[in-house]
């Protein structure tokens, strides 16, 4: 079975800080990894992804994550954080087989604040 | 830019009531997925529909839920009998092809009284 993992449901960093969202997953086949954003009253959008190929993605918005086996990792970071960052974000996994009928299975979520 | 629609926004219901949560889908996407997401709870898969049939539920997704694509726009989910539980934000999603991006609606807030 696949799971994911986020730690921290609350983060808060200043305006210009790096962003760290850190997102662990659980899965026995090869996993494709999400990173989706909701802003309030939105559905939720992609900021990025990672099916094969490079390890480190990068997003919309100057975010990227980096996809790492070896601690079944796929943290999100932006360099520098901006007032319009401030949203909730999750992290999903889906299973690579070819028996998969592409459902997502999701993180609890990570709220960011950004402060001024 | 296409985007998924969901309508309505928010439904209340009586506890017992049936609700049909409305969905239209990109126009040129093939697979179809509801989730949930129970208030301070993760998101959660409900269903996936490819090719006019259910492709994967999961085991929220019981008999009192069904869903239907009764033309070639809508996505529809229906809630027979809505209990207390069933109060959450549902999302609907498309996508082009298997295990590929999901797009995702706004979603409908459905609270049962």
């Amino acid at each position: 079975a696949q799971s994911v993992t986020q730690l921290g449901s609350h983060v808060s960093v200043s305006e210009g800080a790096l962003v760290l969202l850190r997102c662990n997953y659980s899965s026995s086949v090869p996993p494709y990894l999400f990173w989706y954003v909701q802003y309030p009253n939105q559905g939720l959008q992609l900021l990025l992804k990672y099916t094969t190929g490079a390890t480190l993605v990068k997003g919309i918005n100057g975010f990227e994550a980096e996809f790492k086996k070896s601690e079944t990792s796929f943290h999100l970071t932006k360099p520098s954080a901006h007032m319009s960052d401030a949203a909730e974000y999750f992290c999903a996994v889906s299973a690579n087989y070819g028996g998969s009928q592409g459902n997502l299975i999701f993180g609890k979520g990570t709220k960011l604040s950004v402060k001024p | 830019e296409p985007e998924v629609t969901q309508t309505p926004s928010h439904q209340v219901t009586q506890m017992g009531q049936e609700v049909i949560l409305r969905c239209v889908p990109i126009s040129n996407h093939l697979y179809f997925y509801w989730y949930r997401q129970i208030l301070g709870q993760k998101v959660e898969f409900l269903v996936s529909f490819y090719n006019n049939e259910i492709s994967e539920k999961s085991e929220i997704f019981d008999d009192q839920f069904s869903v239907e694509r009764p033309d070639g726009s809508n996505f529809t989910l229906k809630i027979r009998s809505t209990k207390l539980e069933d109060s959450a934000m549902y999302f609907c999603a498309s996508s082009t092809r298997l295990v590929n991006e999901q797009f995702f609606g706004p979603g409908t807030r459905l609270t049962v009284l």
